[in-house]
């Protein structure tokens, strides 16, 4: 069965203390995984696509990396707007249209 | 105009109520979605559309009815919740469904009492 799991659940960092998300996954064969990022009573948007082991995307102080089993998420020298529920997702091959499978999500503070 | 609009933002109803949850987007794309996204649980698919054509169906229970009258307009009618169906529902599009970059909305917090 088809499965992604987040962790931590929960991460509370200080300002400037870089960090790292971690998704692991479980698929028949990857299609492409990706990030998005929740800001509470938003919609999830979307910051990432990886497709290949060894792939890696930056956006700012974010930067999302990609091995057969896991992704990492890191976040340098955070700030307070950092602060989000970040979730992970996958797409298999021969899924379902449409159908990607989601993580719980880490939720992330970041403190002044 | 944002890309993807939800209306109402939050609704309260009984168990015996109807009511429709209605989604736009104004970003030219083909596929529309609608998730439900429950505490504690992983953002779950409910239904996919492309093309005005519903193509997946993820054995959700007949209380949930979606429409989509064309391609920039999606509703999710609700018949006889229950508590537990409470829940942030959230509508997507995306290019196409083979390109899963989707572009949520805000959401509609939905209690059923």
């Amino acid at each position: 069965e088809d499965q992604v799991t987040q962790s931590p659940e929960a991460l509370r960092l200080q300002e400037g203390e870089s960090s790292s998300l971690n998704c692991s996954y479980t698929v028949s064969g990857l299609r492409g995984l990706f990030w998005y990022r929740q800001d509470p009573g938003k919609g999830p948007e979307f910051l990432f696509t990886l497709y290949s082991a060894g792939e890696e995307k930056e956006k700012e102080r974010l930067k999302a990396t990609l091995t057969k089993k896991e992704s990492f998420l890191h976040i340098t020298a955070p700030k307070p707007e950092d602060s989000a529920t970040y979730l992970c997702a996958v797409q298999a091959y021969g899924g379902s249209q449409g159908n990607l499978i989601f993580g719980k999500g880490t939720k992330l503070s970041v403190k002044p | 105009e944002t890309g993807v609009t939800q209306t109402p933002r939050h609704l309260v109803m009984g168990m015996t109520n109807k009511k429709s949850l209605k989604c736009e987007q104004h970003l030219g794309h083909n596929a529309m979605y609608w998730y439900k996204q429950s505490a504690k649980k992983p953002l779950e698919l409910m239904f996919v559309y492309s093309l005005e054509e519903r193509v997946e169906n993820n054995s959700v229970p007949s209380r949930f009815s979606p429409e989509c009258p064309n391609s920039s307009h999606l509703f999710l009618h609700l018949h006889t919740l229950q508590p537990e169906d409470s829940a942030l529902y959230l509508c997507a599009s995306s290019q196409t469904t083979g390109n899963e970059k989707l572009f949520f909305g805000s959401g509609t917090q939905l209690s059923v009492l």
